[in-house]
């Protein structure tokens, strides 16, 4: 069955301006996360839905990102007035549910966010 | 908080050695522990999982076992393949609350020379 998808793929933007990156999970998948790839700080988390909700959204790293998720399926990360420190991959994972027993996370393919 | 800390790398070794990739952990819960691979160009994969002390998780030759004592959970592989190249990331998460999501070491670069 279809994967995580994100796009776009790639994006570069100049200082300043507004982004959005999309993620679809997989169908079915209840919980979703997001989480930034960078040279100086490795892998971190950013957010995660249960649903439509965002019950914990203090791992943004500033108030200049939000995120927001539709129909319990599709999630938006908005990256707000971009630095070049916003440089990274951007990756979202999904996973049938976000509490009680494991449940595995899959992971899109990323967006490589270049902030010029 | 919790943490996860792994080998710097770059590791290079020649195909048939043998690997270790160190990870130690903290965690103020009682953690699951994965190891993650990203293959050149490619998304990032579960490995290998445990979920309680001593268990071993294992996948494609590799093996991991859970060492609470020692807050460990080092990746192994007998004999490596130019294939196995690829970056290796150590992961925690820690269930029962609400969150479940991934705590990763900052990764380990694995080169494999035939």
């Amino acid at each position: 069955g279809a994967g995580v998808s994100q796009s776009p793929s790639n994006k570069v933007t100049e200082k300043g301006k507004d982004v959005e990156l999309r993620c679809d999970p997989i169908s079915g998948h209840t919980a979703l996360y997001w989480y930034r790839q960078s040279l100086g700080q490795g892998l971190e988390f950013l957010i995660y839905f249960q649903g439509n909700s965002a019950p914990d959204k203090s791992g943004l790293p500033s108030d200049r990102f939000s995120a927001e998720r539709t129909g319990g399926s599709v999630s938006t990360l908005t990256i707000q007035r971009t630095q070049q420190e916003d440089s990274a991959v951007y990756l979202c994972a999904s996973s049938l549910e976000a509490s009680g027993n494991y449940n595995e996370q899959f992971f899109g393919p990323g967006t490589r966010l270049t902030v010029l | 908080g919790d943490s996860v800390t792994q080998m710097e790398g770059p590791v290079t070794l020649s195909e048939e050695a043998f690997l270790t990739i160190n990870c130690t952990y903290t965690a103020t819960g009682y953690p699951s522990l994965f190891w993650y691979v990203q293959y050149p160009g490619e998304g990032l994969q579960l490995l290998l999982k445990a979920t309680k002390a001593d268990d071993k998780g294992s996948n494609k030759g590799f093996e991991a076992t859970y060492r609470k004592e020692t807050t460990s959970f080092h990746l192994e592989k007998g004999s490596v393949q130019v294939s196995d190249s690829a970056v290796y990331f150590c992961a925690l998460t820690v269930y029962g609350g609400s969150q479940g999501n991934l705590i990763f070491g900052k990764g380990t670069k694995l080169s494999v020379k035939p």
